[in-house]
């Protein structure tokens, strides 16, 4: 069972552009929704997260929308660089008190951004 | 402290053989993981320790799949007679008070 869906497989964007990519869970004891960038030969680097409570945070370019009663949530990278060219994932952990916050991860988009 | 440190970066090894990761994770983390990721998918959730104890194991983990964490530092990885479905990246991450985790750059493994 795929707890966290994750779309586009893959997406081509013009510098400048913007990127857009979706992630839907079904555990609703999901309660942190991070998103991890990832360079090939390297780990996973945490670009911006976000709990429930709100339904959007930016971070300079980058942008979560959160849409709890869809249990849906999304990733927005404006103005979007050659240098974001990277694969990006979507995850989800339980919270509170006595969660391992164990991360299940979406399956990943690959992002080409074209100068 | 730079980060999460992970050794090797590279393994080849024969299918049978026994293999060992070391990571060393944030020196004020007390939370620690291990994930493996095979190409094209999201990392998976492998093993968690708490300081030195391993509080939870996944069940992708076989029996063939070791983890400790002596004395709540570093960490290690052990996989026993290996099979080409072993082949993987493995990471391991750690974390502190926060939500946030901090992922090493891993030790991807190639059985041959």
């Amino acid at each position: 069972q795929q707890q966290v869906k994750q779309s586009p497989q893959s997406l081509i964007v013009q510098k400048g552009g913007i990127s857009i990519i979706n992630c839907a869970y079904e555990n609703t004891a999901f309660d942190y929704f991070p998103w991890y960038q990832q360079f090939p030969g390297k780990g996973p680097a945490l670009l911006i997260a976000i709990r429930p409570d709100v339904s959007e945070k930016k971070e300079g370019r980058f942008t979560i929308s959160f849409n709890k009663s869809a249990k849906q949530f999304s990733l927005h990278i404006m103005d979007s660089q050659p240098g974001d060219s990277a694969t990006y994932f979507c995850a989800a952990s339980p919270g509170g008190g006595g969660s391992n916050y164990k991360l299940t991860f979406g399956k990943g988009t690959l992002l080409t951004v074209n100068p | 402290d730079t980060g999460v440190s992970q050794d090797p970066r590279h393994k080849i090894t024969k299918r049978g053989q026994n293999v060992t990761f070391r990571c060393d994770p944030i020196s004020e983390h007390n939370r620690l993981y291990w994930y493996r990721q095979t190409l094209g998918q999201g990392p998976e959730f492998l093993t968690y320790f708490q300081n030195e104890a391993q509080l939870e194991k996944s069940r992708l983990l076989s029996d063939r799949f070791s983890a400790e964490r002596p004395k709540g530092s570093f960490s290690t990885l052990e996989i026993q007679r290996t099979e080409q479905g072993d082949s993987a990246m493995y990471l391991c991450a750690s974390r502190g008070t926060d939500y946030g985790y901090t992922f090493g750059s891993g030790t991807r493994l190639t059985v041959v």
